[in-house]
């Protein structure tokens, strides 16, 4: 089955930590996303690669980091310089530029910082 | 800054009743629109998209949008609702040029048996 995958479901780091979030796409797909989502304020763009070893960031990059070594992973690492990083963290993939290809969405990783 | 408007947070709405749900963006020469569905605790799934050509779309599930530039809207309607039709909804754009999605805050639709 071609998809996204993000690991894990749920996430309890203390704070101060840094924590990775997986994003794994077996769909060939160029382009990659992380979205942060918080109740009633829609999806925030984080970062996004239109290819690999190169990003670009979105409105809220501050206290996030991501690497692109591979075309089917993306990571996103949550530094502890993020003053409130518990959330629910979407990652995407689309075939090519984020501006007229479908994004394809993985379930979600619902990190609390403790 | 670009941006997309979502007018109503929630909309609740009896089951086979029609609904409308609302979202308007920044006026621009240039947008590519979106609306997305996300049910509870997953990720998103494309309903529909206008790029160009007919400004009625229609998508999956017997939702279909109308893109209307003299108004800057882009609203999503379906017109019998069913309970399984329960989630929030977001409407996106992108405007000129290889630029990411902007996403509206989202309205989740509840469906009332």
């Amino acid at each position: 089955d071609g998809g996204i995958t993000q690991s894990p479901k749920y996430l309890f780091r203390k704070e101060g930590q840094n924590v990775t979030l997986s994003c794994e796409q077996n769909l060939n797909h160029d382009a990659m996303y992380w979205y942060r989502q918080d109740p009633g304020q829609g999806l925030r763009l984080i970062y996004y690669s239109q290819i690999v070893n190169d990003f670009q960031k979105g409105d809220i990059a501050e206290g996030y980091s991501v690497s692109r070594e591979k075309k089917e992973s993306f990571p996103l690492t949550v530094t502890s310089a993020q003053k409130n990083p518990t959330a629910f963290y979407l990652c995407a993939s689309s075939m090519a530029g984020p501006s007229t290809d479908t994004q394809y969405f993985g379930p979600g990783t619902r990190l609390t910082v403790l | 800054a670009q941006s997309v408007t979502q007018l109503d947070s929630q909309v609740p709405v009896f089951e086979e009743a029609p609904v409308e749900l609302r979202c308007n963006y920044s006026s621009s020469v240039s947008v590519y629109l979106f609306w997305y569905v996300q049910y509870p605790n997953q990720g998103l799934q494309l309903l529909l998209k206008y790029l160009s050509g007919s400004t009625l779309v229609k998508g999956i599930n017997g939702f279909e949008a109308e893109f209307n530039k003299s108004q800057t809207s882009f609203h999503l309607r379906k017109p019998s609702v069913h309970i399984s039709d329960t989630a929030e909804y977001f409407c996106a754009a992108s405007y000129q040029g290889n630029t990411p999605l902007v996403f509206g805050k989202g309205t989740r639709l509840s469906v009332i048996a």
